[in-house]
């Protein structure tokens, strides 16, 4: 029971590097999300995406990218690493629930990621 | 303004006691779900119990209940019987209707300390 897995698990970038953060799910979840954590926060929702092929903006999408070309991958890429972008990478997925539908999100173990 | 608060930064309690970490909310819905998470040093996010708008009873899931007080807008985690694995970061979090893509927005968090 694999659930949602993240690779990798720890990953040092120069400034300026680029890279993708891998995620999938084997739920077959439709709904998929990133979220950063920074140090002593919360979550702050990158992009989500509801289905293959469909993605949207987050809270604090800018120095990121995503893609969605089938249901269980939802890579997150970053181009020109920033030491703003340091941070943990969640991402998660769930069945399409609104309002007080009771589908929690199911999150992967995180990418500890750091830029110097 | 903060859509999800969580006053207490961090919390001591004794083991084998009950503790309470507090979470108000601030919505305009009427539909809206409220989960609470789990993260231990190690990292990972736990889903650990859920609470719908409609719901009029609270929600229990073992040791855990959610003292839930719709007109005050606040959805307590209750932990009964604290453990010293109970020591980690607590999020509260909401999803509301009319924020499509299912979408959780997430407070700060609490930090438990259990005490033996």
């Amino acid at each position: 029971n694999a659930g949602v897995t993240q690779t990798p698990k720890f990953r040092i970038l120069k400034i300026g590097q680029s890279m993708t953060l891998q995620c999938t799910q084997d739920m077959n979840h439709n709904y998929m999300y990133w979220y950063r954590q920074d140090p002593g926060m919360g979550l702050k929702l990158i992009y989500y995406s509801v289905g293959a092929g469909i993605t949207d903006k987050g809270e604090v999408p800018n120095g990121y990218n995503v893609s969605r070309s089938t249901t269980e991958d939802f890579p997150l890429r970053l181009e020109l690493a920033a030491p703003s972008q340091t941070s943990v990478y969640f991402c998660a997925s769930s069945w399409p629930s609104t309002g007080a539908g009771n589908q929690p999100q199911h999150f992967g173990d995180g990418t500890r990621l750091s830029i110097l | 303004a903060q859509k999800i608060t969580q006053t207490q930064p961090g919390m001591f309690v004794q083991e084998k006691e009950a503790v309470t970490l507090d979470c108000t909310y601030d919505t305009s819905d009427q539909s809206y779900g409220l989960f609470w998470y789990k993260q231990p040093s190690s990292g990972e996010m736990i889903f650990l119990i859920y609470q719908g708008s409609y719901d009029e009873q609270n929600a229990t899931e073992g040791r855990y209940s959610l003292n839930f007080q719709k007109a005050r807008k606040s959805a307590n985690l209750v932990i009964s019987a604290s453990q010293l694995g109970d020591s980690a970061m607590y999020f509260c979090a909401m999803r509301e209707e009319y924020n499509q893509g299912g979408k959780l927005i997430f407070g700060q968090g609490t930090e438990l300390s259990v005490k033996p």
